[in-house]
């Protein structure tokens, strides 16, 4: 079964510049999850989706940040115009309705953004 | 709102236990968990414990739970080279899908 899969691995941008993140979650899935991991930090949530229904964007800064997952399935998480302090790892995860009430989460392996 | 606490270095010889511990608020927690994750790595469901258990044992590793103090454990017998990775400690409150991660605990495994 293949996993989560996120791209770019790692971006390099200036200041001000727009970015994009695509994830492809687990097959069946319908619980998607944004998470922002800065340096030495745990993940932080940054937005959740059930199906295609944003459920949980409280703590996404919706001035730069917007998220999309039109059709239930993969998504893609804007940053325009980037920050300095916006340089993290962003961690896309999966759960199906069986592992979403245990709380078990997949995770892909992340995208590195570096904010110049 | 909630917060999760781990220290953030362990360094043991291979072949000892290593014992990460972790603390929380939250006294709702429903469950609580252990994810791992290398280098490079997503981060990976290790163990989970649901808050009415005190001790929960899969294979090398031994969860401990006190609720009452709000304190968590990971206990990993015979620790391996391949153990070697940061631990991050997660508590799962009100909030159905929501967790909430500790700052995660590097475990360094030397020879």
């Amino acid at each position: 079964e293949a996993g989560v899969v996120q791209s770019p691995r790692y971006k390099i941008i200036e200041k001000k510049q727009p970015v994009a993140f695509w994830c492809n979650p687990i097959s069946g899935h319908n619980t998607l999850y944004w998470y922002r991991q800065n340096l030495g930090q745990g993940p932080e949530l940054l937005i959740r989706y059930e199906n295609e229904e944003a459920v949980d964007d409280s703590q996404l800064p919706k001035d730069r940040f917007s998220a999309e997952r039109l059709k239930g399935v993969d998504s893609t998480l804007k940053i325009q115009p980037a920050e300095l302090g916006d340089s993290a790892v962003y961690l896309c995860a999966s759960s199906s309705r069986a592992s979403t009430k245990t709380g078990e989460l997949f995770f892909g392996e992340g995208s590195r953004l570096t904010v110049l | 709102g909630e917060d999760v606490e781990q220290s953030l270095f362990l360094s043991v010889r291979e072949g000892d236990s290593s014992v990460i511990n972790c603390t929380y608020t939250d006294s709702s927690s429903t469950y609580l968990y252990w994810y791992k994750q290398e280098p490079g790595a997503g981060l990976q469901l290790l163990t989970y414990i649901f808050s009415n258990m005190d001790m929960k044992q899969d294979q090398r590793l031994t969860v401990l739970l006190n609720k009452k103090d709000k304190h968590l454990s990971l206990r990993i017998a015979d620790t391996q080279t391949g153990d070697s990775a940061i631990y991050f400690c997660a508590e799962r409150g009100g909030t159905a899908s929501k967790l909430t991660f500790g700052t995660g605990t590097r475990l360094q495994v030397t020879l």
